[in-house]
């Protein structure tokens, strides 16, 4: 069975850095690529960063662009998303999702982690 | 960079059948594949129809999908409406520039 578990988020103030992880199982996770979407609260879903198998390629939203780093560590089946320079509009529950479909979308997802920016 | 818009909610019977629509607003609908997610209160996002028309396994047939290219939309269908279908529903697509595009979700309720 698919598992992605998101961890590592919390409230931090505005400037602050925060490093949330996302911990797969189930499958190879080295041959798929991988993504972070968020969603804030009472709003809709918005795409923030991925990256394809063997991070040969990486992408981000032009909101993020410059102040995200998304990483992964296929030894540990691990994602990750640094976020630096945080600001309020960043406030959002974080989840982790799987590529799927030959890249066109996200078949499996993780819970999420909330992420709260505020002074 | 293209929008995805949804209707901001629909409301049905149970046992009813509902529609809904996700408009592209510049670019081909069918240039890219759409993919619907279905997202219950508190829970995060399933797929429900990928590809356009296809079901994940574990989906019941009530759900199905559809791209219609003279209005430049893709449409998911739920035939048999039921409680446990009462949740938030998204369309997605994909852009060369801004990779994944949602759209602006529809809350379905079921009276």
């Amino acid at each position: 069975e698919v598992q992605l578990v998101e961890s590592g988020g919390g409230l931090v103030k505005p400037g602050e850095s925060l490093r949330i992880s996302c911990a797969a199982s189930g499958f190879t996770f080295s041959t798929y690529a991988m993504n972070w979407v968020r969603q804030a609260p009472g709003k809709g879903l918005e795409w923030v960063s991925s990256i394809s198998h063997s991070s040969s390629y990486i992408y981000y939203a032009d909101s993020v662009k410059g102040r995200f780093i998304i990483s992964r560590d296929d030894a540990k089946n691990s994602l990750f998303l640094q976020m630096n320079s945080l600001r309020a509009e960043d406030t959002a529950v974080y989840y982790c999702a799987r590529g799927d479909y030959y890249g066109s979308g996200m078949g499996h997802w993780g819970q999420g982690t909330l992420i709260t920016v505020s002074s | 960079n293209f929008l995805l818009t949804q209707p901001h909610s629909v409301s049905e019977s149970p046992g009813k059948t509902i529609t809904i629509s996700c408009t592209r607003s510049s670019g081909s609908i069918a240039s890219n594949y759409v993919q619907w997610y279905q997202q219950r209160p508190g829970s995060a996002p399933t797929t429900v129809i990928y590809e356009d028309n296809q079901r994940p396994s574990g989906v019941p047939d009530r759900f199905s999908g559809s791209i219609d290219s003279s209005s430049n939309s893709a449409s998911l269908t739920i035939s048999g409406l039921r409680t446990e279908d009462e949740a938030d529903y998204y369309c997605q697509s994909y852009d060369t520039t801004n990779l994944y595009v949602f759209g602006t979700g529809t809350k379905v309720t079921v009276l």
